[in-house]
């Protein structure tokens, strides 16, 4: 079974700098999705990004970004210019496209991102 | 408008009772899910659709039952069996192909209390 780990249980950032999620990963397979999603108080979930596994390129989504280093198995999500609108719960997943177990997402426990005015 | 709707966004459940939380989309997608999330948790999968008239177990299917007599409902019914029903309940959906087909969406919630 596949496990996603978000080290950080919480982040405090300052409006307009850049801040870095951690999340790593523990899979067997060669061929999967990754995703951050976010959180808002509203508890909507709510797509930041996404990463096919067999792309080398990193996403990219406006001030959005990740790192994915495949062998390292991380998936780190970068915010640049932060605004007081990411506060929220950043949760990292996993999909499975290898057929095998239950479909969905695998999902980490979050890290809580603070925007400091 | 096109999305995933929940409802009811807050109910409360006495000791015993069976309650169902709803959830419709009219997004056309074939899959759709039900997760649950617990305070300072991830979520877990309790069961998920691919097709209709057909359904699986996720992680913490027990005390949970489904269905999905069509393909733009999936509603998730707490049975008394569930020991600890008090939490957030979040249901999904996703197309098979293309390609959006390996991201999920989320509706908004339900919140279920137990009282």
């Amino acid at each position: 079974a596949q496990t996603v780990t978000q080290s950080q249980p919480e982040m405090s950032v300052q409006e307009a700098e850049t801040v870095t999620l951690s999340c790593t990963y523990d899979t067997s397979e060669s061929d999967y999705y990754l995703f951050w999603y976010k959180q808002p108080p509203s508890r909507q979930m709510i797509l930041v990004i996404r990463q096919e596994a067999y792309k080398q390129q990193n996403a990219t989504e406006n001030r959005f970004s990740v790192n994915f280093q495949k062998a390292a198995k991380s998936f780190s999500l970068k915010i640049s210019d932060s605004q007081l609108g990411d506060a929220a719960m950043y949760f990292c997943a996993y999909r499975s496209l290898s057929g095998g177990g239950a479909d969905g997402l695998t999902f980490g426990k979050g890290t809580h991102l603070i925007i400091q005015p | 408008d096109g999305g995933i709707t929940q409802s009811p966004k807050y109910l409360f459940r006495k000791e015993g009772q069976n309650v169902t939380l709803s959830c419709e989309q009219n997004l056309n997608h074939d899959a759709m899910y039900w997760y649950r999330q617990d305070p300072g948790q991830g979520l877990r999968l309790i069961y998920y659709s691919q097709i209709v008239n057909d359904f699986q177990k996720g992680d913490i299917a027990e005390g949970y039952s489904v269905s999905r007599e069509k393909k733009e409902s999936f509603p998730l019914t707490v049975t008394s069996a569930q020991k600890n029903p008090t939490a957030f309940y979040l249901c999904a959906s996703r197309h098979h192909t293309g390609n959006s087909g390996n991201t999920i969406y989320f509706g908004e919630g339900s919140w279920l209390t137990v009282v």
